[in-house]
């Protein structure tokens, strides 16, 4: 059974501070994707990464891909409060079928 | 843009109920997927679909069943709603390519009395 772990899984930081999310997973796969979803609403495509050694940024988050340690992380620059939510990761198996993370509960407080 | 709708952002039903929850996509995509989501439990893949009539379970897809008739449309429905069904509901559309990026609807939060 394929599994994908987050840690942490509840995340307080103060705005200004940096920190890495961990995206773990236990069988082979090159796409690994990252979502955010707001309280009470639907998962927001961040990042799709898709092969060894990719790194994407979109402002103050960076994403990364290791596919020999099967790992993913999710580097937050400079929290503002604003990107308080729930990330979760994703990896795609035979293309089509995707297992989730738990997801990581991100509050930055002022 | 992708547009994914569902029909019910919030639906309450009784124990034994019939349920259909339905999901629209705009973009032509040959994928489409049904995820239940639960508090500490992540997202869970109920059933999908690659094209028209066609169906795969995903991994919990007991309680539940769908119908794809066209292309654009996949229903989940609950044959006998219980409440250890009460969840947020999303659906989700992908397209064959280099990503198989999916993109996710508002999501129906369905309780079950």
């Amino acid at each position: 059974e394929l599994k994908v772990e987050q840690n942490p899984l509840f995340l307080s930081m103060q705005e200004g501070k940096n920190y890495t999310i961990y995206c773990n997973y236990s069988t082979t796969s090159d796409r690994l994707y990252w979502y955010r979803q707001d309280p009470g609403k639907s998962l927001e495509s961040l990042f799709v990464l898709l092969s060894n050694g990719a790194v994407k940024q979109e402002g103050r988050l960076m994403a990364s891909l290791d596919t020999k340690a099967r790992l993913s992380t999710l580097h937050i620059t400079a929290a503002v409060h604003d990107l308080s939510a729930t990330y979760f990761c994703a990896v795609s198996v035979a293309g089509n079928q995707f297992y989730f993370g738990t997801g990581t509960s991100l509050t930055v407080i002022p | 843009d992708v547009k994914v709708t569902q029909s019910s952002r919030y639906l309450v039903k009784r124990t034994g109920e019939k349920v259909f929850l339905e999901c629209v996509q705009d973009m032509d995509h040959e994928n489409m997927f049904w995820y239940r989501q639960d508090p500490g439990l992540g997202l869970r893949l109920i059933y999908f679909s690659y094209d028209v009539k066609m169906k795969e379970k995903g991994d919990i897809p007991e309680g539940y069943s769908v119908s794809r008739e066209k292309k654009e449309r996949f229903s989940l429905i609950l044959e006998s709603a219980s409440t250890n069904q009460t969840s947020m509901y999303l659906c989700a559309s992908s397209f064959y390519g280099e990503t198989y990026e999916q993109y996710f609807g508002p999501g129906t939060r369905l309780t079950v009395t």
